[in-house]
């Protein structure tokens, strides 16, 4: 069952490089997410996207950009990595509930640690 | 803008015991859902338990239970049996009905349970 599958787990970037972290989901979900977590802290909403060429902006979006081209994958992109951008990134996928919600229908990523140096 | 917040950044139990880690909530809309999710030290987020805002009983699941008083805009968890694996960070979280499952997190706690 591959769920939520996010590359890579680790990285180590120096200040004002690029790189892209890949987000898929094999649920055929609508919704993704980009979170990011600060030590010590929860997570933040970082980009989401409520269908493929739908995307939009959470609570921390500087320094970031997505994509959605597919249903399945959600890259997340950073330009100019700075020392700021340092924290664990998860992407999440969800399903359109439409009115009914139900609890277990977020879906986690397994997280990448990511260090700018 | 909804908010969640969590008091105790740190909490200790013994084995067995049961616990109670704090979770309230800010919002206006009528319509929301609650969550708490585990997360050990390996860093995934495991989902524990919902509660949504128009269910009249407290949701529980295995030793896991909420405590939904939404007149004081709280949702407590409750871990009853705890056990040497309970020990994690624990987040509770509010999504707005309608709002493409955005989750808005609190801050946490870090749940030790002791021999």
């Amino acid at each position: 069952n591959a769920g939520v599958t996010q590359t890579p787990k680790f990285r180590i970037l120096k200040i004002g490089q690029s790189m892209t972290l890949q987000c898929t989901q094999d649920m055929n979900h609508n919704y993704m997410y980009w979170y990011r977590q600060d030590p010590g802290m929860g997570l933040k909403l970082i980009y989401y996207s409520v269908g493929a060429g739908i995307t939009d902006k959470g609570e921390v979006p500087n320094g970031y950009n997505v994509s959605r081209s597919t249903t399945e994958d959600f890259p997340l992109r950073l330009e100019l990595a700075a020392p700021s951008q340092t924290s664990v990134y998860f992407c999440a996928s969800s399903y359109s509930p439409g009115t009914a919600f139900t609890g277990n229908t977020i879906y986690f990523g397994e997280g990448s640690w990511l260090t700018v140096v | 803008a909804q908010k969640i917040t969590q008091t105790q950044p740190g909490m200790f139990v013994q084995e067995k015991e049961a616990v109670t880690l704090d979770c309230t909530y800010d919002t206006s809309d009528q319509s929301y859902g609650l969550f708490w999710y585990k997360q050990p030290s390996s860093g995934e987020m495991i989902f524990l338990i919902y509660q949504g805002s128009y269910d009249e009983q407290n949701a529980t699941e295995g030793r896991y239970s909420l405590n939904f008083q939404k007149a004081r805009k709280s949702a407590n968890l409750v871990i009853s049996a705890s056990q040497l694996g309970d020990s994690a960070m624990y987040f509770c979280a509010i999504v707005l009905t309608g709002t493409a499952s955005k989750l808005t997190f609190g801050t946490g706690t870090r749940l030790q349970v002791t021999l």
